[in-house]
C-alpha cells in the first residue's frame, strides 16, 4: 500500500525565512511525485510532477527535489502570499494520487 | 480554457437522504477521478474513470456509494443513505488519456463540494 508523510502539520514562518518542507513516501514503482498548493476553500491546484530520484523543478520562490525516499518542496524568501496548504501525492502502478496530510504554510509580513 | 467545474458548491442535508454531485471535466481529458477531503487532510481516492467505465472502484467505502459517466464527460457521484460520516469535500479531477506503466500525467482538480449531513 502507498503511503505518503509529510512534515511538518503547519510552519509559521516570517516574510523573508526561507525553509523546507518534508515528504517521505513508500510506492511500488513510483511513476511520479506531484506537489500541489491548496488555499482554503478551493481545489489543490498543480505545482510540478517529479519523475525520477536526482530530479529538480522550480517555480518562482518554489524548488522542488526528489530522492528514493523523499521530496522537498523549498521555500526562498517567502511571501505572505505564499500562505497556503502544500499538499505532496505519489502515483504508483494505479492511475489514482495517494496524498499526505498536508502542510499549513503561513508567512506573516 | 475552462477548468475543472464542480456543481454544486454546497450541499447541506439531512442524515438519510439521497444525494447527487456533479463534475464537468476538461474539454477531452478522457480520465476523471473522484476524492474526498475531511477537515485537515489529503484527498482520499474514490474512483476512477477511463471514458464510461469505471476503471478502478477501490476507494468507495462501501456500496451506498455509487458514481456514473454515461457519454465519457459529465460524472454524478450518488450517495444514498447518507450519514454525518459522509460529511467532507468531494473533489473531482481530470486528465487526458493515462495508462498504466506510462509517465504519469498531471490531475487538474475542481473546487470541490462542501458536503454537510445533520
Amino acid at each position: 500500500e502507498d503511503q505518503v508523510t509529510q512534515s511538518p502539520e503547519a510552519l509559521r514562518l516570517q516574510e523573508g525565512e526561507s525553509s523546507s518542507l518534508n515528504c517521505s513516501y513508500t510506492v511500488s514503482g513510483l511513476r511520479g511525485l506531484f506537489w500541489y498548493r491548496q488555499d482554503p476553500g478551493k481545489g489543490p491546484e498543480f505545482l510540478f510532477t517529479l519523475y525520477s530520484a536526482g530530479e529538480e523543478k522550480e517555480k518562482e520562490r518554489l524548488k522542488a527535489t526528489l530522492t528514493k525516499k523523499e521530496s522537498f518542496l523549498h521555500i526562498t524568501a517567502p511571501k505572505p502570499e505564499d500562505s497556503a496548504t502544500y499538499l505532496c501525492a505519489v502515483q504508483g502502478a494505479g492511475n489514482m494520487l495517494t496524498f499526505g496530510g498536508g502542510t499549513r504554510l503561513m508567512v506573516k509580513p | 480554457g475552462a477548468g475543472v467545474s464542480q456543481t454544486p458548491s454546497n450541499k447541506v442535508t439531512e442524515k438519510g437522504k439521497y444525494v447527487e454531485l456533479r463534475c464537468d471535466p476538461i474539454s477531452g481529458h478522457t480520465a476523471l477521478y473522484w476524492y474526498r477531503q475531511s477537515l485537515g487532510q489529503g484527498p482520499e481516492f474514490l474512483i476512477y474513470f477511463q471514458g464510461t467505465g469505471a476503471a478502478d472502484d477501490s476507494g468507495l467505502p462501501n456500496d451506498r456509494f455509487f458514481a456514473v459517466r454515461p457519454e465519457g464527460s459529465v460524472s454524478t457521484l450518488k450517495i444514498q443513505r447518507t450519514e454525518r460520516g459522509d460529511s467532507a469535500v468531494y473533489l473531482c479531477a481530470s486528465s487526458p488519456v493515462s495508462s498504466r506503466g506510462s509517465p504519469p500525467i498531471t490531475q487538474y482538480f475542481g473546487p470541490g463540494t462542501r458536503l454537510t449531513v445533520l
